[in-house]
């Protein structure tokens, strides 16, 4: 089985710091993805990549920036980390010839910040 | 208006009743479609996935498609407490630039009473 694996499993982090969420498959899967899941939002994309070095704006990048220097790892960056940013951040990675589109998800990252 | 909306619940049923969970979108160029099963403090895990139009049954479970409506449905027959879950409808384009990239509803959450 694909295994997705984020670094932690909470965080608690103060306003300003500088954050850094890690992600990594053990598939050798080309495709990337950072989301965040709030109530009532479902998941939201921040970033992906397609393939190593590469990277490309989801649909709410403002504050993230991410980083993919070796295939099996993607990092999300919070420049200066602000409360609108507490959210639970799920990772995923996907087989860019699989047939199903489906994706391999992590368990995710709940971040609080104060 | 959202690109996939999808009644957040919750949704509560005794056990063995019939579920029936629904996303409506309007981006008619989703071709891929997609459930997605989320437990309590896991990610989400692929549950069903379509193709275009039509059925698809796997054990308890069925998918449907109408992309004349742009609607598509989850039932759950004879629903059991493992059951109770989070449940997302994801859908995505054919290919091109897309590179997999999946819109997510706002997840039902689903509780099954024994």
């Amino acid at each position: 089985d694909v295994k997705v694996t984020q670094s932690s499993r909470y965080l608690v982090k103060r306003t300003g710091e500088k954050v850094f969420l890690e992600c990594v498959q053990d598939m050798d899967h080309e495709n990337m993805f950072w989301y965040r899941q709030d109530p009532g939002l479902g998941l939201r994309l921040i970033y992906f990549s397609y393939d190593v070095k590469m990277k490309e704006k989801g649909d709410i990048p403002e504050g993230y920036s991410v980083s993919r220097e070796k295939k099996e790892r993607f990092s999300l960056i919070l420049e200066s980390a602000s409360t609108n940013q507490t959210s639970m951040y799920l990772c995923a990675s996907r087989n860019r010839g699989s047939a199903n589109y489906g994706y391999t998800f992590g368990s995710g990252t709940r971040l609080t910040v104060v | 208006q959202k690109e996939v909306e999808q009644d957040p619940g919750p949704l509560s049923v005794p056990e063995g009743a019939i579920v029936s969970l629904n996303c409506t979108y309007s981006n008619s160029a989703f071709q891929y479609f997609m459930w997605y099963r989320q437990y309590s403090r896991k990610g989400p895990e692929l549950l069903m996935y379509t193709y275009s139009s039509g059925n698809k049954e796997d054990g308890r479970f069925t998918a449907q498609v109408d992309k004349s409506s742009k609607y598509i449905s989850l039932f759950i027959r004879d629903s059991q407490p493992s059951d109770s879950a989070t449940y997302l409808c994801a859908m995505s384009l054919a290919g091109g630039t897309s590179y997999g990239k999946l819109t997510f509803g706002q997840g039902t959450i689903l509780t099954v009473h024994p």
